[in-house]
């Protein structure tokens, strides 16, 4: 069975700080791992995903995230955050190997800059 | 820019009744995804369709759920009879293809509340 953590419920953080958004998984294969983001009564928006080779993925919006196997973590991370930024971040995984390809995501954690 | 439609937005129903929502995926998407997200929590996959074929209904509540995608374009998603606990959001996603490292895209959702 595969999983993703977010250990933060909420992260805070001052406008044109950078930020960190925490992500573990676990898998029984190879990951694919992606990050989204969702406002308010709306659905859920790509970010950024990774599949394999390098372990630094960027994505929309500034957003960048680094693959670390041996921590099994993916971390979203941006170097100057935006009020706009606002919002709350899912990590979802699922194993490259697998039949059915739903993702599994984490809680989810919110994300509040303060201008 | 393509996006998934889903209606209605929200819908109020009392328990027991039927309701029924539908999806439109992005257009030549093969495969298409159903999700609930409780408040507070990650969406949490129900039936991914490719085609017209189910491809994995292990996580849908058979004995009052329902999918269907009879042309392998739009899909519908039933409860009969809603319980209070289906009070959720329910995402519809699609992706180009299944099995690859394709992201998925969602639409706006429909808000549930069985009262």
């Amino acid at each position: 069975a595969q999983s993703v953590a977010q250990p933060e419920d909420q992260v805070n953080v001052a406008e044109g700080n950078p930020l960190t958004v925490k992500c573990t998984y676990s898998v029984s294969g190879n990951p694919y791992l992606f990050w989204y983001v969702q406002y308010p009564n709306r659905g859920l928006q790509f970010l950024l995903k990774y599949i394999t080779g390098d372990n630094l993925v960027k994505g929309s919006y500034g957003f960048e995230a680094e693959f670390n196997k041996s921590q099994t973590s993916f971390h979203l991370k941006k170097p100057s955050a935006l009020v706009s930024d606002s919002a709350l971040y899912f990590c979802a995984v699922r194993d490259s190997g697998g039949g059915a390809d739903g993702l599994t995501f984490g809680k989810g954690t919110h994300l509040i800059i303060q201008p | 820019e393509a996006e998934v439609a889903q209606s209605p937005r929200y819908k109020i129903t009392e328990k027991s009744q039927a309701v029924a929502f539908w999806c439109d995926p992005i257009s030549g998407h093969a495969t298409l995804y159903w999700y609930r997200q409780i408040l507070g929590q990650g969406p949490e996959l129900l039936v991914q369709f490719q085609d017209e074929s189910v491809v994995d209904d292990s996580q849908l509540p058979k004995d009052r759920f329902s999918a269907e995608r009879l042309k392998g374009v739009d899909s519908t998603l039933k409860i009969q009879p809603a319980e209070l606990g289906d009070s959720a959001m329910y995402l519809c996603a699609s992706s180009l293809e299944r099995g690859y490292s394709y992201e998925q895209y969602f639409g706006p959702g429909t808000r549930l509340t069985v009262t």
